[in-house]
């Protein structure tokens, strides 16, 4: 149990374009999702925290234009790099948080997305 | 701001050996996580430890939450290379469910 899964796992595109990651709790229900971006070696950045029904909220440095995330249901957030640029490139991870309980502490982890602009 | 402290940041040893990763804080948390991360995959969930004191053992990895819920430890007992990865600590009990990582535990065992 508590699978969750990212979509794609890499993307390589030019600078200027979008890219859209998807992130899905496959059997569990998730009012909590978390993006994160993660460096080499390095733990994990948290980049914002995304409620179902409402807007994300995004941690002091992060551009909320141009990383836009979208949670239309409790097993769905999206994250969209805007203009992406050679910068943004970096390995995205999200997670979903089950909805209650002592459990909601506990975050079950997507593959991750390996994204390289060009 | 929490801060969770993990230490050493880097850790070579050779199989068969035992070896224990830390976890420190001044700060209280509800719950202490950790994962282990491969390279190229997101972490995976090793075990969740929520009781001050609480001990759990996982095969040969054996985690422990402090009295005061400030501090862990994961110890490894007779190390292999499958356990090679970066291991995380995580405290919960942030605002929004929000989880506070330590720097994580680069580990190598070597054959």
């Amino acid at each position: 149990g508590a699978v969750v899964s990212q979509h794609p796992s890499w993307v390589i595109c030019k600078s200027g374009t979008s890219v859209k990651i998807e992130c899905r709790s496959l059997d569990f229900q998730a009012t909590t999702m978390f993006w994160y971006r993660q460096f080499p070696k390095q733990s994990l950045m948290l980049m914002a925290t995304s409620n179902e029904g409402s807007k994300a909220t995004y941690e002091q440095g992060v551009e909320k234009d141009k990383f836009l995330i979208n949670h239309a249901s409790l097993t769905l957030s999206t994250l969209t790099v805007t203009s992406a640029h050679p910068e943004d490139s970096s390995f995205y991870i999200c997670s979903a948080s089950p909805a209650a309980g002592k459990t909601a502490d506990t975050q079950y982890f997507g593959p991750g997305t390996r994204l390289t602009v060009l | 701001t929490q801060l969770l402290e993990q230490s050493p940041q880097f850790l070579s040893i050779q199989e068969g050996e035992n070896l224990t990763v830390y976890c420190n804080s001044s700060s209280v948390f509800s719950s202490l996580q950790w994962y282990r991360q491969e390279p190229g995959e997101g972490p995976v969930l090793l075990v969740t430890v929520v009781t001050g004191g609480e001990v759990k053992k996982l095969k040969r990895l054996t985690f422990q939450f402090g009295d005061a819920r400030k501090d862990s430890s994961l110890h490894i007992t007779a190390a292999q290379p499958g356990d090679t990865g970066l291991y995380l600590c995580a405290g919960g009990g942030g605002s929004n469910y929000k989880l506070t990582f330590g720097k994580g535990t680069l580990l190598t065992v070597n054959p």
